[in-house]
C-alpha cells in the first residue's frame, strides 16, 4: 500500500532564506507527483506536477525534483517571502487516485 | 470561467440528519472526485467518477453516496450524519485520470456534525 510522508510537519524560517521541503513515498510505481499549496481555510492550488519520466519541474522561485528509485521528492523555494506562508502538500498518483502526505506547515517570518 | 465550485461552504448538522454537497465544474472535465481532509492528515478519497452516469468507491466510502447525473455536477450525500464525518470536504476534477493530468480543487465545505 502506497504511503506518503512529509517531513518536517512544520517549519519556520526568516524571510529571504532558501528552503527545502521533503516528500517520501513507499512504492516507486507512480504515474506522477504533485505539489500543492493550501492557505488556511482555503482550497488547494496545484504548484507543480512531475511526470514519472521527469526529474524536475520549475515554476518561478519553485523547483521540484523527483527520484523514483529512492522514493523521494523535494520542493525547493528560493528567496522565501512572507506570502509563501502556507501548508504544502505532496501527492502521488497511483492507479486511479492521489495518495497524499499530511503536509508541511511553512511560516516565513518577516 | 469559475473552475470548481462547491455548495455550501459551511454546514452544521445534528447526528442522524442528511444533506447533499454539490460540486460543479465548468471545464468539461471527465473525472471528478470527492475527498475529505481531517486535521493532521492528508486528503482521503471518498468516491470518484470517470464520466457522466458512473461512480466508484475510493479509500473511505462508508457512510457516503454519490451521483453524477450531469457531466458538470458531482453530488456527495450523507444519509445519516455521524460525528466522525466532521471534516472538510473537497471536490476536484481533472481532464482524465490521475496518470497524467492535474486535479483542480474547489474551495471546500466545512461540515460539523454534533
Amino acid at each position: 500500500k502506497q504511503e506518503v510522508t512529509q517531513i518536517p510537519a512544520a517549519l519556520s524560517v526568516p524571510e529571504g532564506e532558501n528552503l527545502v521541503l521533503n516528500c517520501s513515498f513507499t512504492d516507486s510505481a507512480i504515474y506522477n507527483l504533485q505539489w500543492f499549496r493550501q492557505d488556511p481555510g482555503k482550497g488547494l492550488t496545484s504548484l507543480l506536477l512531475i511526470q514519472s519520466s521527469q526529474r524536475e519541474q520549475t515554476s518561478g522561485r519553485l523547483n521540484a525534483s523527483l527520484d523514483k528509485s529512492s522514493g523521494r521528492s523535494t520542493l525547493y523555494i528560493a528567496a522565501s517571502q512572507p506570502g509563501d506562508s502556507a501548508t504544502y502538500l505532496c501527492a502521488v498518483s497511483s492507479n486511479y487516485q492521489l495518495i497524499w502526505g499530511a503536509g508541511t506547515k511553512l511560516i516565513i517570518k518577516p | 470561467n469559475a473552475g470548481v465550485t462547491q455548495t455550501p461552504k459551511f454546514r452544521v448538522l445534528k447526528t442522524g440528519q442528511s444533506m447533499t454537497l454539490l460540486c460543479a465544474q465548468d471545464m468539461n472535465h471527465e473525472y471528478m472526485y470527492w475527498y475529505r481532509q481531517d486535521p493532521g492528515m492528508g486528503l482521503r478519497l471518498i468516491h470518484y467518477s470517470v464520466g457522466e452516469g458512473t461512480t466508484a468507491k475510493g479509500e473511505v466510502p462508508d457512510g457516503y453516496n454519490v451521483s453524477r447525473l450531469k457531466k458538470q455536477n458531482f453530488l456527495l450525500g450523507l444519509e445519516s450524519a455521524a460525528p466522525s464525518q466532521t471534516s472538510v470536504y473537497f471536490c476536484a476534477s481533472s481532464p482524465s485520470g490521475t496518470s497524467g493530468y492535474e486535479q483542480y480543487f474547489g474551495p471546500g465545505t466545512r461540515l460539523t456534525v454534533t
